[in-house]
């Protein structure tokens, strides 16, 4: 059965530094999305993104934070300068431009730990 | 605005016993609803979903839930656990907007 992947499951960094989580979307997908939850904490929408452009996104969503998707199999979630609030668990999500509802499929996961 | 309320943050229950997840939701449009599960270190899992219809949708692993406008309310329930639905429970709104809205999630944890 075809699934999301994320990569890598865990990603430890500096406060500072530049991070780049990736995601693989289900093939025939068209819509993605980036949710993040941070420990003990629900989960938040960040961006959603559809025909290359972002098509909305969240108030966490600052200029600090960018999504790209580089190639036709990839998605990507950049932090340019992390802070220590940004430590998370990042789900990366994708939809098929033909489902009538909003099923999300969702990714294990990346979690992040700015130290 | 959308909005997901989930009243109870854990909820312990024996093997073999009931459990009902509650859930109540505000919504200004049409709404689509979906519970989610996340097992220790995994992602997240659809359980079940109510887009339009009949008010009980039945989703995996013996779960289902009822619509309830009026209360707006969609409560998950499970007529006997077992110690593998230990997990977290989460309820989601998703309607005009792409993005779904989540709630706080229930903790789901079975005693033996």
């Amino acid at each position: 059965e075809p699934e999301v992947t994320q990569t890598p499951s865990h990603q430890v960094t500096q406060m500072g530094q530049e991070v780049i989580l990736r995601c693989v979307p289900i093939s025939n997908h068209l819509y993605f999305y980036w949710y993040r939850q941070i420990l003990g904490q629900k989960v938040e929408f960040l961006v959603s993104f559809y025909n290359n452009e972002i098509s909305e996104k969240s108030e966490i969503f600052d200029d600090q934070f960018s999504v790209e998707r580089p190639d036709g199999s990839n998605f990507t979630l950049k932090i340019r300068s992390t802070k220590l609030e940004d430590s998370a668990m990042y789900f990366c999500a994708s939809r098929d431009r033909t489902s009538g509802y909003n099923e999300q499929f969702f990714g294990p996961g990346t979690r992040l730990t700015v130290l | 605005a959308q909005s997901v309320t989930q009243l109870d943050s854990q909820v312990p229950v024996f093997e073999e016993a009931p459990v009902e997840l509650r859930c109540n939701y505000s919504s200004s449009v049409s709404v689509y609803l979906f519970w989610y599960v996340q097992y220790p270190n995994q992602g997240l899992q659809l359980l079940l979903k109510y887009l339009s219809g009949s008010t009980l949708v039945k989703g995996i692993n013996g779960f289902e839930a009822e619509f309830n406008k009026s209360q707006t309310s969609f409560h998950l329930r499970k007529p006997s656990v077992h110690i593998s639905d230990t997990a977290e429970y989460f309820c989601a709104v998703g309607g005009g907007a792409q993005k779904l809205v989540f709630g706080q999630g229930t903790r789901l944890t079975i005693n033996p």
